[in-house]
């Protein structure tokens, strides 16, 4: 079972609007959100993370949206940046004692065009 | 956060046969962890290796299939054995920073491709 979700497999945005990137989970005792943004030929790299007792976590032009009753969560980017073409995965853990143990969605494409 | 090396960065291997991959990081951690992924698929991990004591393998992921060593607090190897077209996938470890709200930082994989 997919207990995390990215239903969108890609998204295009113009450079200089907002990108966002959605998320949704099916396990409630999920502590910890984690994004992800991962170019070819190279590693995930940590964007921004939010914990479940916050709706909200900024850092620069990124923020992390969550909805624990709607079990969902997004990630805003604002103004989107050619360079933020990547991959971007939501990750989520805190189901067992490990800590380290990420759960990933399936990824979102984004593409933003100059 | 630390920086991990993984070598190799990519392998084209003969089905039937091992590989071996290495991870090196420049600060010692506790807890390094391997993932999987496959074709078109979401990261998977594949298991926890901590200094000194066996791996903990998750489940669908075994230890002849894949064995893990972890000799020291700064390196750890991942042996995919008897290889099938199958495992062809990225592999990558990662490794825990000291605040979760940091995240984790992850090699740059190992994109293996079986014949």
């Amino acid at each position: 079972d997919q207990q995390v979700k990215q239903n969108s497999p890609s998204l295009s945005v113009q450079e200089g609007r907002i990108s966002i990137l959605n998320c949704d989970y099916t396990n409630s005792m999920f502590d910890y959100f984690l994004w992800y943004k991962k170019y070819p030929a190279e590693g995930p790299t940590f964007l921004i993370s939010i914990s479940s007792i916050k709706d909200k976590n900024e850092d620069g032009r990124f923020t992390v949206f969550l909805n624990k009753s709607a079990k969902h969560l997004s990630l805003h980017i604002v103004p989107s940046q050619p360079g933020d073409s990547a991959v971007y995965f939501c990750a989520a853990s805190g189901l067992t004692g490990n800590t380290g143990k990420l759960i990933f969605g399936q990824g979102t494409t984004l593409q933003v065009k100059p | 956060s630390a920086v991990i090396s993984q070598k190799p960065s990519r392998d084209i291997c003969q089905r039937g046969t091992s590989l071996t991959i290495q991870c090196q990081v420049d600060s010692q951690v506790t807890m390094m962890f391997w993932y999987r992924q496959q074709p078109g698929q979401s990261l998977t991990l594949i298991a926890t290796a901590n200094q000194g004591s066996e791996a903990t393998y998750e489940s669908g992921f075994v230890i002849d299939k894949f064995p893990i060593s972890r000799p020291n607090l700064t390196f750890s190897t991942l042996t995919v054995s008897n290889m099938s077209p199958e495992d062809s996938s990225i592999y990558l470890c990662s490794v825990e920073v000291s605040d979760r709200g940091y995240g984790y930082t992850f090699g740059s994989g190992t994109r293996l491709t079986v014949v």
